[in-house]
């Protein structure tokens, strides 16, 4: 059975704190992502990486930094929080080529910052 | 640039059919993809199209039109279950996936 876990399903913080978010999978996915999701906009991607310690920006990467130090685990950093990243944060995983493969995503992680 | 369109909400009857729509216009194309979110829970996959033409899976279909840009997800048999949002999103040639704002689906009784 596929796995995408992620370290918190809600999280409160407060305006200039460091967040960590943490994703893990255990399908030896090549391709790690994370994403935003909020009300009328879908989802956004903020950064994906191809491989380990690989990183590429995606469409929203402001205010946002990634790490992938291992394979399995990608981890989206918030510097210094700010109430506009109050958002639904997904991790997804998938094979380099994708092809009909689908990405498999985490159960998301619900962050207030207050 | 990416762009993704799908109708924002849609209402249906139970038992009844219905269609929802997806138009793209994306920095090329690998194929397309349909998933179903449940308010507060992740996004599952659905079904996939690279190939013109329509794909059966069980009460949900999905067709292609790669010259039009688009596609639809066809729910037949709706049951309440069904209540959800709907979200296409196309694999561009970067290998990312390019999302929709996803169509929000009520069934009632």
């Amino acid at each position: 059975d596929v796995k995408v876990t992620q370290s918190s399903r809600y999280l409160v913080k407060r305006t200039g704190e460091k967040v960590f978010l943490e994703c893990v999978q255990d399908m030896d996915h090549e391709n790690m992502f994370w994403y935003r999701q909020d009300p009328g906009l879908g989802l956004r991607l903020i950064y994906f990486s191809y491989d380990v310690k690989m990183k590429e920006k995606g469409d929203i990467p402001e205010g946002y930094s990634v790490s992938r130090e291992k394979k399995e685990r990608f981890s989206l950093i918030l510097e210094s929080a700010s109430t506009n990243q109050t958002s639904m944060y997904l991790c997804a995983s998938s094979f380099r080529l994708a092809g009909s493969d689908t990405q498999y995503f985490g159960p998301g992680t619900r962050l207030t910052v207050l | 640039g990416q762009n993704i369109d799908q109708p924002t909400e849609m209402t249906a009857t139970e038992g009844a059919i219905v269609q929802i729509n997806c138009t793209y216009q994306t920095s090329g194309f690998n194929g397309l993809f349909w998933y179903q979110q449940h308010a507060g829970e992740a996004p599952t996959f659905l079904s996939y199209n690279v190939l013109d033409g329509l794909e059966e899976k069980g009460r949900f279909s999905s067709f292609l039109s790669r010259s039009k840009g688009y596609s639809y997800l066809l729910l037949k048999e709706l049951q309440m279950k069904d209540s959800a949002s709907y979200l296409c999103a196309v694999l561009d040639y970067g290998q990312n996936f390019v999302f929709g704002p996803g169509t929000r689906l009520s069934v009632l009784p």
